[in-house]
Order: C-alpha cells, then structure tokens, then sequence
C-alpha cells in the first residue's frame, strides 16, 4: 500500500520567517495530496491541497509544490505567525473505483515564536 | 453547515468494557469515513461508508470493531470488550460524492482511554 513519510517532525521558527514541510510518497498511482492542521484537541483541517496534475498551488501565505517524478511534495508557509503553531500532515490518495482513502504521514510539529 | 460532529468528545471505560461513538456527517455530503490517531501519528483508516453501504474496512479494525450507518447519514463506531491499545482519538470525516472533489472534512474526535 501507500507509505507517506514527512519531515522534519518538529520545526521552530521565528515569526515572520518562513517554514517548509516535505513529504515523499510511495505509489504513483497517488493523485491527490491534501495538507492538514491539528491543533491541541481538535481534528485535522484541510488547509491546502493539490492534485496530480498541477504543480504549485497558492492561497495567501500558504503554497504546496508537487514533483511527480520524485515523488515529493512540500508545504510552504511564509510570514509564520504564532496563530500558525500547530501539527501539520500531509496526506496522499489513491483514486480507485469511485472512491479513495487518505494516508497520512507523522506529522511536523511547527512553532512559531514571537 | 455545522461541520463534522462527534459525540462524545471524551469517554473513559475500564478494560473489557463495550463502548459506542456517533458520529454527524455535514448534511450533504454521502460518503463517511472513521480514522484512528494515536499520540504522535497520523490518522489510520479504518472503515469507509457510501451512504449506507460499508465499502471498505482496513485491517486495523479487527472484529471487536463494528461500525454503522443505518440510514446514511449518522454513523456509530463500537468497540467491543475494549483493550488499552484501543486507546487513542477516533476521527470521523465526511465528503462529497462527488468526482474530483475530494475534500475530506474531519470531526473534533472522541478520545477514548481505556484503563
């Protein structure tokens, strides 16, 4: 099956600066590559996503850049402030048969110091 | 549009002990999913649901598991004779059936422990 890996699993940054997730996925068979954010005792929220194919992907601070030949697709947020602290995942899908399943990597672990 | 719901958002049970989540999917959307987050990973699939009809279970929920949704729309989640490695935050998500429109829209979670 699909195996999703991500890295780093913690990240600390100075507001302001920016950060970057990467993650890398085993199937090439996966189109679809949402990114979420978990805060403390809530469930994951889609922040950005991007199919297969598109390449790069924007919505304000936030951009997801995709490289099907490597198999590797990154999250960039620019401007950290600390409202950004929090876990974010990456995930991948498999469409097949109508419908598809999400695998998720670890998750990174972002900080956001003021 | 209320979101994801899921009750309860926390429940504690003894070992050996039947437990029951519910889960309310946003109102349109026909396709509803149960994961499984322990501290410090992803989300683990676990089951998969076109309106009424379970489609897909993955090999994590093992027979003390069963879940339904009997009239395609609210869904429960039981666990039977629970185990401390049942421990762990049970998500529910919904989506659209809709194709190319795979945004998946998660529920706070119930956390579960099991002493």
């Amino acid at each position: 099956g699909e195996n999703v890996e991500q890295h780093p699993s913690t990240l600390s940054v100075q507001e302001g600066d920016s950060a970057v997730i990467k993650c890398t996925y085993s199937d090439s068979a996966s189109n679809y590559f949402p990114w979420y954010k978990q805060e403390l005792g809530k469930g994951p929220q889609l922040i950005i996503d991007i199919r297969s194919n598109v390449g790069e992907k924007k919505d304000q601070r936030i951009a997801v850049t995709l490289n099907k030949t490597a198999k590797h697709f990154s999250l960039h947020i620019t401007e950290t402030q600390p409202e950004d602290s929090a876990v974010y995942f990456c995930a991948a899908s498999i469409r097949n048969s109508g419908y598809s399943t999400l695998t998720f990597g670890k998750g990174t672990m972002l900080l956001v110091s003021p | 549009d209320t979101g994801v719901s899921q009750d309860p958002r926390h429940k504690i049970t003894k070992r050996g002990q039947n437990v029951t989540f519910r889960c309310d999917p946003i109102s349109e959307h026909n396709r509803l999913y149960w994961y499984r987050q322990t501290l410090g990973q992803g989300p683990e699939f676990l089951t998969y649901f076109q309106n009424e009809a379970q489609l897909e279970k993955s090999r994590l929920l093992s027979d003390r598991f069963s879940a339904e949704r009997p009239k395609g729309s609210f869904s429960t989640l039981e666990i039977q004779r629970t185990e401390q490695g049942d421990s762990a935050m049970y998500l529910c998500a919904s989506r659209q059936g809709v194709i190319n429109n795979e945004k998946l829209f998660f529920g706070s979670g119930t956390q579960l422990s099991v002493l």
